[in-house]
C-alpha cells in the first residue's frame, strides 16, 4: 500500500512565526487530507487537497502530486495552533486512507 | 447535525471480555471506516465499508468484527479483548465518491479502551 512520511517529526514556534509542514507519499494518490488533532484528542479536518493549493484563513495548503510531496504552511501562529498535524492519503482504486505518523507542533507565547 | 457519534467515550475491559463499540453518524454518508490510534503509530486502519452490507478489512483487522446494516451505524466488536488492543479509536465517515474515491473524511470524538 501507499506509503505516508510527514516531517519533521516535532516542532516549536514562538507564537506569531510561521511554518511549514511536509508530507511525502510513495505513489499517485486519489485522496490527501490534512488534520489537526487538538491537544483534548479531538481530529478536525483542515483541507481536502489530493492536487493544487487551498486556503483557510492562516492557514494554506499545497500538494503537487507529480512529485508526491504536500506542504501545509501556518502563519502567524497561535497557541491554539498546537497539536498534531496529519496527513493522510489513498492510492488510485484504493478507499483505505493510510495516516503519516503526524508532526507535533508546539506553540510557546 | 450531531456528526459522527461514538460511544462509549471510555471503557475499561478484563482480558476475554467482550464489548462494542457503537459508531453512528447522520449525514447519510456512505463510507465508514474505524481506526486505532497508539503513540507514535499515527492512526491505523482497522475496517471500512464502502455502504450497507459491505464491508472489508484494513490494515489491522485481528481480534476486531463489524458488521453494517444500515447506511448510519457501523459498530465495532472486540470478540475476545487483549491487553494489546488497548488504544484510543476513532470512527469515521465520508460522503464516499463512488469509483473515485472515499471523499473527506469526517472523525467522531475518539473512545478510550483500556483492556487489563
Amino acid at each position: 500500500g501507499i506509503q505516508v512520511e510527514q516531517s519533521p517529526p516535532d516542532l516549536i514556534l514562538q507564537e506569531g512565526a510561521n511554518s511549514t509542514l511536509r508530507c511525502n507519499f510513495s505513489d499517485s494518490v486519489n485522496n490527501l487530507q490534512w488534520f489537526h488533532q487538538n491537544p483534548w484528542g479531538q481530529l478536525i479536518n483542515l483541507f481536502y487537497i489530493p492536487s493544487g493549493t487551498k486556503q483557510n484563513g492562516r492557514l494554506s495548503a499545497t500538494t503537487v502530486a507529480t512529485e508526491r510531496y504536500s506542504l501545509l504552511y501556518i502563519s502567524s501562529s497561535q497557541t491554539t495552533d498546537s497539536g498534531v498535524y496529519f496527513c493522510a492519503a489513498s492510492g488510485a482504486g484504493s478507499y483505505q486512507l493510510t495516516f503519516g505518523k503526524g508532526t507535533k507542533l508546539s506553540v510557546i507565547p | 447535525n450531531a456528526g459522527v457519534t461514538q460511544t462509549p467515550k471510555f471503557q475499561v475491559l478484563k482480558t476475554g471480555q467482550s464489548m462494542t463499540l457503537q459508531c453512528a453518524q447522520d449525514m447519510n454518508h456512505e463510507y465508514m471506516s474505524w481506526y486505532r490510534q497508539d503513540p507514535g503509530m499515527g492512526l491505523r486502519l482497522i475496517h471500512y465499508s464502502v455502504g450497507a452490507g459491505i464491508t472489508d478489512q484494513g490494515e489491522v483487522p485481528n481480534g476486531y468484527n463489524v458488521s453494517r446494516s444500515t447506511t448510519e451505524d457501523f459498530p465495532l466488536r472486540l470478540l475476545s479483548a487483549a491487553p494489546s488492543q488497548t488504544s484510543v479509536y476513532f470512527c469515521a465517515s465520508s460522503p464516499y465518491l463512488a469509483g473515485i474515491d472515499t471523499g473527506e473524511l469526517f472523525f467522531g470524538e475518539g473512545s478510550r479502551l483500556t483492556v487489563l
